[in-house]
């Protein structure tokens, strides 16, 4: 099992609307929680991070989490294409920090 | 801030040649994490170094290799290079003041071996 996990896609999500990006982890452990966004060809760059339970909002991204289900998630609304790329999920593991394989999302003009 | 800076952008090496890439943090952060990303295995962390010492190392070979300088700088060294090793090389900067804070990212090194 991986440390964490993420749905590979593509999802693809039309202009506007609310795209829903899921991840879950392993370690009961993990204390803070990382979205990551790479466009191809670039490095990874931060979103947001969120650490506690509950939802935690900047702009058109939510980031949601729920420790006891081990569950993390990320809602872009009013999606735009310029969104299109791949997001990557990541938590603090054994000092460290340990990131999914990432999903890419694919947002239709 | 000037943000992470990473050189060289682009290698090209052969198959048993060594390589050395270098990053330098974000001023005032201590810390630099280095990975590898592939397209089949996504991000894995290879090492991280905090005040010039290895705090924490990932699982792979001993062929890689790193150190950090008095002032943040790392190197990462690759030895006797093997084509699996082609993939994008990143490193990250944070304060290193604790394992759950924000890491930001370098541009990378893309190296491919033929």
């Amino acid at each position: 099992q991986k440390e964490v996990e993420q749905n590979s896609g593509p999802l693809s999500v039309p202009e506007g609307a609310i795209a829903s990006l899921n991840c879950t982890y392993s370690d009961r452990g993990s204390q803070s929680f990382f979205w990551y966004r790479q466009y191809s060809g670039k490095s990874p760059e931060l979103i947001m991070f969120i650490y506690s339970n509950g939802d935690k909002e900047d702009g058109r991204f939510t980031a949601q989490l729920n420790k006891a289900s081990q569950y993390v998630s990320l809602l872009i609304r009013d999606s735009q294409p310029s969104d299109s790329a791949t997001y990557l999920c990541a938590a603090t593991g054994f000092q460290k920090l340990v990131f999914g394989t990432g999903t890419r999302l694919l947002v239709s003009p | 801030k000037a943000g992470v800076t990473q050189t060289p952008r682009y290698l090209i090496k052969t198959r048993g040649q060594q390589v050395t890439l270098s990053c330098s943090p974000i001023s005032g952060h201590r810390s630099v994490s280095w990975y590898q990303q592939t397209p089949g295995q996504g991000l894995q962390f290879l090492f991280e170094y905090f005040s010039e010492t290895q705090r924490n190392k990932g699982n792979f070979p001993g062929r890689f290799s790193g150190r950090q300088f008095s002032n943040s700088r790392s190197e990462m060294n690759v030895s006797t290079l093997e084509l699996g090793d082609s993939a994008l090389y990143l490193c990250a900067s944070s304060s290193g003041q604790s394992y759950w804070e924000t890491q930001y990212f370098g541009p990378g090194t893309r190296l491919l071996v033929l």
